[in-house]
């Protein structure tokens, strides 16, 4: 069955460094989305993005974040200056035909600011 | 403020037993309301979407409902099994890009 997948697993990073979190959404789908999940918190809407645009984002993403869609299959996103609350879990997910559809959300990668 | 609340924040039931979970929310615009299963360190798992005009989906052993009208749903949990241990969310889509509104989730502990 396809799935979302993300890399890496697990990204440590020094406060003030650029990150890139890489994620391969399933190969059909249109729409694409970032989430994060600060330890013990709730899932959070980023961003979603669509025909190479984004098309909505939340407050949290800011100047810092960008997404990318460079090639084909790959879909990233990019924190320029990390602070140390930016340490959460990133999820990608992606839906297909609609975005009020089933969105499938990757494993993760768990980002470490120190 | 959009919100979506859950209750219980956690439970503990035996195998074999029933359980239902509740999500009260505020969201609006609604677009359609979620069920996600959580497991711990890892990607939320789609169970149901409802629309406004659905008041009851399965998937399985999972049934939700919704009441639009109330802006209520509840997952009903049958037959528990050891595997069914996660975090359970309700997540509400608020519009047409997609955007979700999520629960802090209910931790649900199935012992043998």
């Amino acid at each position: 069955e396809p799935e979302v997948t993300q890399t890496p697993s697990h990204q440590v990073t020094q406060m003030g460094q650029e990150v890139i979190l890489r994620c391969v959404p399933i190969s059909n789908h249109l729409y694409f989305y970032w989430y994060r999940q600060i330890l013990g918190q709730k899932v959070e809407f980023l961003v979603s993005f669509y025909n190479n645009e984004i098309s909505e984002k939340s407050e949290i993403f800011d100047d810092q974040f960008s997404v990318e869609r460079p090639d084909g299959s790959n879909f990233t996103l990019k924190i320029r200056s990390t602070k140390l609350e930016d340490s959460a879990m990133y999820f990608c997910a992606s839906s297909e035909e609609t975005p009020v559809g089933e969105q499938y959300f990757g494993p993760g990668t768990r980002l470490t600011v120190t | 403020k959009n919100q979506v609340e859950q209750s219980p924040q956690s439970l503990i039931i035996l195998e074999g037993k029933n359980c239902t979970l509740q999500c009260n929310y505020t969201v609006s615009p609604f677009s359609n309301l979620r069920w996600y299963k959580q497991d711990t360190g890892r990607g939320p798992v789609s169970l149901t979407i409802m629309t406004f005009s659905e008041n009851t989906k399965s998937n399985g052993r999972y049934t939700a409902t919704l009441d639009a009208d109330t802006k209520q749903s509840s997952l009903h949990i049958t037959a528990s099994q050891l595997s069914d241990s996660a975090s359970y969310i309700c997540v509400v889509s608020e519009n047409s890009w997609g955007k979700l509104q999520f629960g802090a989730g209910t931790q649900v502990v199935v012992t043998p």
